[in-house]
Parts: structure tokens; sequence; C-alpha cells
């Protein structure tokens, strides 16, 4: 596709439930992030892929946050036993390899944890 | 040392004015300064972009200054109009490190008509 595909647009889930976000970066993208933006708030950095690795996970905010990235393209983040403070907009990028080059973000998935 | 302070929150302009949306950082090690653009719904775009070794740049309307021994940089809106209307981000990033970008807040700009 022409841009940062994210699945679903919407969720809505009970709390304690497990999740799944999916993201289809620009091809040719070697670079991948997610980042969530709470209400009203900027956006916070969860992790970053380069290929299928993920050298940077350092804003993952528990062990109830997951992510993984396949065929250096598809990234599916998931958030096992959901709580009401992880209702949020989560949002992909991709971008060329370098820092420097434009980072094209997707619409995001707004997660709704009832 | 990671954060990015944005300011104002919130900015209100009449239509033909200047928007001023200003930035700090204190991690010398980032060479790179985007400001993104965010209407709702829908997720944040480039705007424009800047490096430490130029003191500004513009592109149309829109200009960021750079002042890197203050550590600030700021993005200037010329002739603003009520399409400008929308949330502006500005980031840092380090080239050479794990190119994460680092956002501001967010200043959320309203032109009046």
């Amino acid at each position: 596709g022409a841009g940062v595909s994210q699945s679903p647009s919407n969720k809505v889930t009970e709390k304690g439930k497990d999740v799944e976000l999916r993201c289809d970066p620009i091809s040719g993208h070697t670079a991948l992030y997610w980042y969530r933006q709470s209400l009203g708030q900027g956006l916070e950095f969860l992790i970053y892929f380069q290929g299928n690795s993920a050298p940077d996970k350092s804003g993952l905010p528990s062990d109830r946050f997951s992510a993984e990235r396949t065929g250096g393209s598809v990234s599916t983040l998931t958030i096992q036993r959901t709580q009401q403070e992880d209702s949020a907009v989560y949002l992909c990028a991709s971008s060329l390899v370098t820092a420097d080059t434009e980072a094209f973000f997707g619409q995001g998935t707004r997660l709704t944890v009832v | 040392q990671q954060q990015v302070k944005q300011s104002p929150q919130s900015l209100i302009v009449q239509k033909g004015g200047i928007s001023i949306i200003n930035c700090a950082y204190e991690n010398t090690a980032f060479d790179y300064f985007p400001w993104y653009q965010q209407f709702p719904g829908k997720g944040p775009a480039l705007l424009i972009a800047i490096r430490p070794d130029v003191s500004e740049k513009k592109e149309g309307r829109f200009t960021i200054s750079f002042n890197k021994s203050a550590k600030q940089f700021s993005l200037h809106i010329m002739d603003s109009q009520p399409g400008d209307s929308a949330t502006y981000f500005c980031a840092a990033s380090r080239r050479g490190g794990t190119y994460k970008y680092i956002f501001g807040t967010g200043t959320r700009l309203k032109v009046l008509a």
C-alpha cells in the first residue's frame, strides 16, 4: 500500500483480555516504531524495530506489552491482561534506516479497555 | 536528558497572524529536529525538519528557527489559516543511535477565521 496501515482502527476490549494490534509498514522501510498517544498527551515511545530485531524496547511500560516483527515487514503489538490505563491510541510509524528521513505514521488503533 | 519540552500547550491565533511554538531539549546528542502536524483522527505527518548545522529553515509559510547554544528550536507559521488548526508536535532524534523520536507534548493550535 501507499502508506502505513494499522488494524483494527478501533478496538474495545474487556479488562483482563489480550489484544493484538497490527501494523503494515511502507514497503522497503526497515525501521518501524510503535508509539502510544493518550488523550490530549504527546507521543510516548514504546519500541523500535530495525528489520526483525528490536534494539530499543525501553518504552514498553510493563511485561504485559510485547511486540514482534516478521519478514522485516508486518509488526504486531500484543497487550496481555489489558488494564483500563492501557486505553489510548497506538500509533505505528516506519522509515528508511536513518533517523533523519521522514517517519510516516499510520492512523492508529484506538484501544478502549472497559 | 531524553525529554523535549514544548510550549504553549494551546494557542489561538487570528487568521493572517503568526503562530509560534517553542521547544527545548537537554540531550546535545540530538541532531535531527522534525515538526509533525496532526489532525483529529489522523496520524502525525511531517511538516518540516532541521539539522543543527543550520539556524533556520523555511518551507512556504513554515519556518524552523534553531538555537544550538540555547538548545531550543521553534516553529513559526506565517499568515496562519484556519486550515492550519491542528496539533503540532516537535521531536528530536539522534542519528547513530536507535533512531527513535522523542516527542514534545504537543500544541493545539486554533486559527480563527
